[in-house]
């Protein structure tokens, strides 16, 4: 079955630190995995996404994450946070199936205190 | 980019009485989902939409939810009867391609249930 876990519910940091948020999927084939962000009000817009090759891949607004088969996982990392950059934060899984079935983790509220 | 809207932005309805959300998906896209999200916590899936049928639902798709896509039009989720624990924020999105996709997401529908 498929299931991602992101361990940090809450992530403060301040402005100009560098951020890792963690995520651990689980899924016994070849996953895809995407970052996801929510600002307040707002819907979801892809940070970004990974499908094979290069385990680190590059995202907008500084954002990268490195994908991990040994460790079952894919952190987001930034090397300097800004206030802005306040949200909440969703790793996401798609498996290849007929069904796209999208499996969401449970979020991480970050914030970046000025 | 591509934007997926939703109509309307908030609702509040009572409790007992049918609701309709709609929403306007990416106009080449194939697949159709609704994800239900209470309180700004975690994104629940609850299903997904391909070629005129429903592909894949979770528990939470109760008998009382029923989604449809009339003739390529709006997909919409409709609620009949409401019930109290249906208030959340409802986003629906849309894909291109079944799996390992990105996936675009509306700003979501808040309903009230009173």
């Amino acid at each position: 079955a498929q299931s991602v876990t992101q361990p940090d519910a809450r992530v403060t940091v301040s402005e100009g630190a560098s951020l890792q948020l963690r995520c651990k999927y689980s899924y016994s084939g070849t996953p895809y995995l995407f970052w996801y962000v929510q600002y307040p009000r707002q819907g979801l817009q892809l940070l970004l996404k990974y499908y094979s090759g290069d385990p680190v891949v590059q995202g907008v607004n500084g954002f990268e994450a490195e994908f991990s088969k040994s460790n079952s996982s894919f952190h987001l990392r930034k090397a300097s946070v800004h206030w802005s950059d306040s949200a909440v934060y969703f790793c996401v899984l798609s498996g290849p199936s007929n069904t796209n079935k999208v499996v969401f983790g449970t979020g991480t509220r970050l914030q970046v205190l000025p | 980019g591509p934007k997926v809207l939703q109509i309307p932005s908030h609702q509040i309805i009572d409790m007992g009485q049918m609701v309709t959300l709609n929403c306007d998906p990416v106009s080449n896209h194939l697949y159709f989902y609704w994800y239900k999200q209470i309180l700004g916590q975690q994104m629940e899936f609850l299903v997904n939409f391909y070629n005129g049928k429903v592909m894949e639902k979770s528990k939470l798709f109760k008998d009382q939810f029923s989604v449809e896509r009339p003739d390529g039009s709006y997909f919409t989720l409709k609620i009949q009867p409401t019930a109290l624990e249906d208030s959340a924020v409802y986003f629906c999105a849309s894909s291109l391609q079944g799996s390992g996709t990105e996936v675009f997401f509306g700003k979501g529908t808040r309903l009230t249930v009173v």
